[in-house]
């Protein structure tokens, strides 16, 4: 496997479920990303690792929880998702996010959900 | 606060130059990208341009920057079907979200035959 990888690729789950996001980098990378991809919005970072250390969350909803175990593995944790959290949800890596370097990101193929 | 505005829709004919406009309000950014999206697919980033450049060429593409303005504009030259996709702009940010990229809405691009 090279790049960003992420399992599942589609997921549909109801509200009362608990599923879990994986993705894993082959990059060597230090930071990884959970995006939000919204039809007709932005694309919303919710949260970032560095050296597996959480440097953000941009006021994510808890039923939304970031696990990074080391540098090439991040996951995210859902129970009680609502149905508006229906989305593309895609991971990054970059080399890491100090610096002024280029730090640009690498994304996986994202995982779409749905949720009844 | 940080914000990259691009038009939601451009339609081109194969052969033609395709054009990408971006806006953005960040005057700190230090280096903006261009990132295409194709269907069930994740970010692919496509050229960047550092902040003291005014123009980028790779292959078929040209980045051109304005400072002043905080205008991105990507071109595409001799653009075929296989460029439909949706195009995203984005600023790494040196502000409130440091180091965090800022992405725009993103441009779907149609080409038709």
């Amino acid at each position: 496997e090279t790049g960003v990888t992420q399992t599942p690729r589609h997921l549909v789950m109801g509200m009362t479920n608990k599923k879990s996001l994986k993705c894993e980098q082959h990059l060597g990378h230090n930071a990884m990303y959970w995006y939000k991809q919204s039809a007709k919005k932005p694309l919303e970072l919710m949260f970032v690792y560095n050296f597996k250390e959480q440097t953000e969350n941009n006021s994510v909803p808890s039923r939304f929880s970031p696990e990074c175990p080391n540098s090439s593995h991040l996951f995210l944790h859902l129970h009680t998702l609502q149905p508006e959290d229906s989305a593309l949800y895609l991971c990054a890596s970059s080399q890491d996010r100090g610096g002024g370097g280029r730090h640009e990101q690498f994304f996986g193929p994202g995982t779409r959900l749905t949720v009844l | 606060g940080e914000d990259v505005e691009q038009s939601l829709f451009l339609s081109v004919r194969e052969g033609d130059s395709s054009v990408i406009n971006c806006t953005y309000t960040d005057s700190s950014s230090t280096y903006l990208y261009w990132y295409k999206q194709e269907p069930g697919a994740g970010l692919q980033l496509l050229t960047y341009i550092f902040s003291n450049m005014d123009m980028k060429q790779d292959q078929r593409l040209t980045v051109l920057l304005n400072k002043k303005d905080k205008h991105l504009s990507l071109r595409i030259a001799d653009t075929q079907t296989g460029d439909s996709a949706i195009y995203f702009c984005a600023e790494r940010s040196r502000g409130g979200s440091q180091g965090n990229l800022i992405f725009g809405k993103g441009t779907k691009l149609s080409v038709k035959p």
